[in-house]
C-alpha cells in the first residue's frame, strides 16, 4: 500500500467553481501534513500546511481527519491560475516527507 | 537570495556513462534532499543530509551516491547510468526539524534521459 494516495484526476472545472479533493495516508504516526502545488514541468512549492483544527488561506481550505487518516483541500472561486497538480505531503516524526502522486486540476474559462 | 539552484537543467547520457548533478542552496539550511520524479508518480527520496559530513539513504538510493562537504552544496553522483534512471531530479533544502521549519524549498530540477 502506498504511504500517500491521491485521486489523480483530472478535475476539470469552470472558473468560479468550487473543487475539492482528498488524499489518504497509511502511517497513523504521521505528524505533519501539507499541500504542495506543482505547475507543469516546474518544482513543487508549499501551498499550505494542514493543521488539526483545519485552516484557511484565502480561497483555499485544508482539513485533516486523523481518525480516518485523510486530508482534504477545497478551492473556492477557482481561477485559471489555480490550474496545477496538487501534491499531498505527509511527514512522520522526522524531517522526511512522503509525497502523493498528485491531483491535477484544470480550470477552464 | 537565489534559493536552491541545480545544474544542469537537461542532460542526455548514454548507458554506462557517469555524471554529477549539482545542487547549491544559499539559505544556510541544515537539511538537504535529492528526489526523483517519474511521470505520474510521487517524488521518491534518493538521499538526504542533515548537515555537512552527514548523509543517509532514502527510499531509492541504488545507483546513486552523494557527498556533503559544505552546508551549501549537495551533489548527486550517478555511476553507470541505466535507462531506469531517466527521470526528473529535484534537490531540496529545509531549515530544520521542527514543524515550523520543515518546509522544503526545491530547485528547478534536472531532466535526465539515459539512452
Amino acid at each position: 500500500r502506498k504511504e500517500v494516495e491521491q485521486d489523480p484526476g483530472p478535475f476539470n472545472v469552470p472558473e468560479g467553481a468550487t473543487v475539492a479533493f482528498n488524499c489518504t495516508y497509511s502511517n497513523s504516526a504521521s505528524q505533519s501534513f501539507f499541500w504542495y502545488r506543482q505547475d507543469c514541468r516546474k518544482e513543487p512549492k508549499l501551498l499550505m500546511s494542514v493543521y488539526s483544527s483545519g485552516n484557511e488561506d484565502g480561497r483555499f481550505t485544508a482539513q485533516l481527519n486523523r481518525a480516518s487518516q485523510y486530508i482534504s483541500l477545497l478551492i473556492r472561486d477557482s481561477k485559471l491560475s489555480d490550474s496545477a497538480t496538487y501534491l499531498c505531503v505527509v511527514s512522520s516524526n522526522d524531517y522526511k516527507l512522503s509525497f502523493g502522486a498528485g491531483t491535477t486540476v484544470t480550470v477552464r474559462a | 537570495n537565489a534559493g536552491v539552484t541545480q545544474t544542469p537543467k537537461f542532460r542526455i547520457l548514454k548507458i554506462g556513462q557517469s555524471m554529477t548533478l549539482q545542487c547549491t542552496q544559499d539559505m544556510n539550511h541544515n537539511y538537504m534532499y535529492w528526489y526523483r520524479q517519474d511521470p505520474g508518480m510521487g517524488l521518491k527520496l534518493i538521499y538526504y543530509s542533515v548537515g555537512a559530513g552527514i548523509t543517509d539513504k532514502g527510499e531509492v538510493p541504488n545507483g546513486y551516491n552523494v557527498s556533503r562537504s559544505t552546508t551549501e552544496d549537495f551533489p548527486l553522483r550517478l555511476e553507470l547510468a541505466a535507462p531506469s534512471q531517466t527521470s526528473v531530479y529535484f534537490c531540496a533544502s529545509s531549515l530544520g526539524q521542527s514543524r515550523d521549519s520543515n518546509e522544503q524549498f526545491f530547485g528547478p530540477g534536472t531532466r535526465l534521459t539515459v539512452l
